[in-house]
């Protein structure tokens, strides 16, 4: 597996509370993502970082917002959650290649109540 | 906007039985196609790709560009081969950034 961990695994909120999800890869990659999983919708992207400090919004970023001070490592932070983004969320890293070939974190699983 | 579609959330086969997941997809230009797929217990990870046009674990997928389809078939499926799998594009310009399908759970029963 590729040098990627999410942190935390596992995390149960209540409704108006910020959340910050962390994504922290060793392999050096130039480019991070948030994804989203949901059924009956699949993955969806929330952020991505093409550098440090070099953000971009994807198809669902409303409510979210993120954060890349260091090469390794990618926050995700929900300011004040609502029910809607109880989801598993994917951190997902590429290299400077671009070809396409994702390596997937194990997910975090987040509940708002 | 691109889109990609998988019409079936769940696709039950016996173990030999030849298994077609459909994915069909909506894009203006010239598209990369892959498959993703995620085991029990494991990550999501690359399954395979059009551009390399190989056969990985016994699945093929081709890219119909008239029908804008790229179904992912293996002839036998096997017990293994249950698990949750994706379809994704790739836009020209959009560096890495997939655009998902939304999933088909395999389950191959014994």
């Amino acid at each position: 597996d590729a040098g990627i961990t999410q942190s935390p695994r596992h995390k149960v909120t209540e409704t108006g509370t910020p959340v910050t999800l962390r994504c922290h890869q060793t392999e050096n990659h130039r480019y991070m993502y948030w994804y989203r999983q949901d059924p009956g919708h699949g993955l969806r992207l929330i952020h991505y970082s093409y550098g440090v400090k070099d953000t971009d919004k994807g198809e669902v970023s409303d409510g979210y917002s993120v954060s890349r001070s260091k090469t390794e490592d990618f926050l995700l932070t929900l300011e004040s959650a609502t029910s809607s983004q109880t989801s598993v969320y994917f951190c997902a890293i590429s290299d400077w290649r671009a070809t396409g070939e994702l390596f997937f974190g194990e997910g975090s699983r987040l509940t708002v109540l | 906007a691109q889109r990609v579609t998988q019409p079936e959330k769940l696709l039950s086969v016996f173990k030999g039985a030849p298994v077609e997941l459909k994915c069909n997809y909506s894009y203006s230009g010239s598209p990369e196609l892959f498959w993703y797929v995620q085991y029990s217990r494991q990550r999501l990870q690359l399954l395979l790709r059009h551009i390399s046009r190989e056969s990985i674990k016994g699945f093929t997928a081709d890219l119909n560009k008239g029908e804008t389809s790229f179904h992912l078939k293996k002839p036998f499926a096997q017990e293994e081969d249950s698990a949750m799998y994706y379809c994704a594009l790739r836009e020209e310009t959009s560096g890495s950034r997939l655009t998902f399908g939304e999933g088909t759970q395999l389950t191959v029963n014994p």
